[in-house]
């Protein structure tokens, strides 16, 4: 059975600082791997997918790796911004578990100005 | 055009009551997705839909929850009997096909009391 983590459940950082957030997950046999925000009280907002053939995506400040051997994803953020925060969540697709994805609970992030 | 459309927003009903929540997914997508958030959580997988009919439905918790999606483009899903461990946000994501990229809606929240 997949099991994902993510490490830390709570970051504060200042406005500025590069920061990455950490995803585990405990079955390689992924198709991909997807990034979201949450805002509070919002719905999930896709930041990036990663398939499972590739080993990295980046969009603007936000890049996300993926090893799928050590079942580990990172997603890297340069000069963070207040308007950052939010809620970072990761999730997998896993082919032995149908279309659905397996999420992490989350990093709460907050970037102080 | 349009992203993932969910009503209504917010759902107050009493113990006992039987409730519908609407998806209304992106124009195209044949992939359906229902979830369930509870406070500080990631989502958890409830059903998914491939066209009208339902691919996987190992999320469901009991016989009270059922989903359905007849024309193989809006769902509902529907709570029997509701009870108070019922309450979270419910979220519906579309995706082109299984293994793409999953769009989420803004979700319902639902209280029961």
């Amino acid at each position: 059975k997949q099991e994902v983590t993510q490490i830390p459940a709570a970051l504060s950082v200042p406005e500025g600082e590069n920061l990455v957030l950490n995803c585990s997950f405990t079955d390689s046999a992924i198709y991909n791997l997807q990034w979201f925000r949450q805002d509070p009280g919002k719905g999930l907002t896709s930041l990036l997918l990663i398939q499972s053939s590739q080993r990295e995506q980046t969009s603007g400040r936000l890049n996300a790796s993926l090893d799928k051997s050590s079942g580990r994803s990172t997603l890297y953020i340069a000069a963070s911004q207040p308007g950052d925060s939010a809620t970072y969540l990761c999730a997998v697709g896993t082919y032995n578990q149908g279309g659905k994805l397996i999420f992490g609970q989350g990093t709460e992030l907050s970037v102080k100005p | 055009g349009a992203g993932v459309s969910q009503t209504p927003s917010n759902k107050v009903t009493e113990k006992g009551k039987y409730v519908e929540l609407r998806c209304d997914p992106i124009s195209g997508h044949t992939a359906l997705y229902w979830y369930r958030q509870s406070l500080g959580q990631g989502p958890e997988f409830l059903i998914y839909f491939q066209g009208t009919g339902a691919a996987d439905d190992s999320g469901l918790p009991n016989d009270r929850f059922f989903a359905v999606r007849p024309e193989g483009s809006v769902s509902t899903l529907k709570i029997q009997r509701t009870e108070r461990g019922d309450s979270a946000v419910y979220l519906c994501a579309s995706s082109a096909d299984r293994a793409n990229e999953q769009f989420f809606g803004p979700g319902t929240r639902l209280t029961v009391l």
